[in-house]
């Protein structure tokens, strides 16, 4: 069975500082997606990041990155030099292909808090 | 471009009714999800839609639990005689293409339905 588990619920850092939000997935499918989203205090779910399960290279957005590692199953966010507006609650998922699952399954979030 | 709109954006209703809650997809968007995200549950897939095929309806919670998709484009989710354990935000999503696990989806502002 499918699960994404980010077991972090809380963090708290002071501004500048970097932040690593963990994800860890199990999927009996050998090719799968993985995606990132932020919710802010808004309330709507932003897109961040869709990795496939073929493309272990890691990516880089401004002071966003993302390390996938497919040995731990591990899609872990980084957030460098953190600012007030990243704070938000964050979402991994997963979607799987071979299973013919057309919905995305969440982690419970990490909700970051970034202290000016 | 519009984003995916839902409405009412807030609804309070009376154990024992009927609701309605409205998705408008991104235009263009051929595939359409429903999610819950309540405090216990975190974010729970409901029902997705493609095209003219049967929805994937693996996620609603009960049979008081329904959703429809007219012309390829508005969605409606239905809760009958609704329950306290209905109080949740409802979230829409929408996504371009339809490949298995590519979906890249995006998010309505969600509907918070709050059963007395």
């Amino acid at each position: 069975a499918q699960k994404v588990t980010q077991a972090q619920t809380e963090i708290s850092v002071v501004e500048k500082e970097d932040v690593t939000l963990d994800c860890v997935y199990e999927t009996r499918d050998t090719t799968y997606y993985l995606f990132w989203y932020k919710q802010p205090p808004s309330g709507e779910l932003v897109f961040l990041i869709r990795r496939n399960s073929f493309d272990e290279q890691n990516e880089i957005s401004g002071r966003y990155s993302w390390n996938f590692q497919k040995s731990t199953s591990s899609f872990n966010f980084t957030i460098t030099a953190s600012q007030v507006v990243d704070s938000a609650v964050y979402f991994c998922a997963l979607s799987e292909v071979q299973t013919g699952a057309n919905n995305l399954f969440f982690g419970t979030g990490t909700r970051l808090t970034v202290i000016p | 471009g519009a984003g995916v709109s839902q409405s009412p954006s807030n609804k309070v209703t009376e154990k024992g009714k009927d609701v309605e809650l409205r998705c408008d997809p991104i235009s263009g968007h051929t595939a359409l999800y429903w999610y819950r995200q309540s405090l216990g549950q975190g974010l729970e897939f409901l029902i997705y839609f493609q095209g003219n095929s049967a929805p994937d309806k693996s996620g609603l919670p009960s049979d008081r639990f329904s959703a429809e998709r007219t012309g390829g484009s508005v969605s409606t989710l239905t809760i009958q005689r609704t329950q306290q354990e209905d109080s949740a935000v409802y979230l829409c999503a929408s996504s371009r293409l339809a490949g298995r696990g590519y979906n890249e989806q995006f998010f309505g502002p969600g509907t918070r339905l709050t059963v007395l």
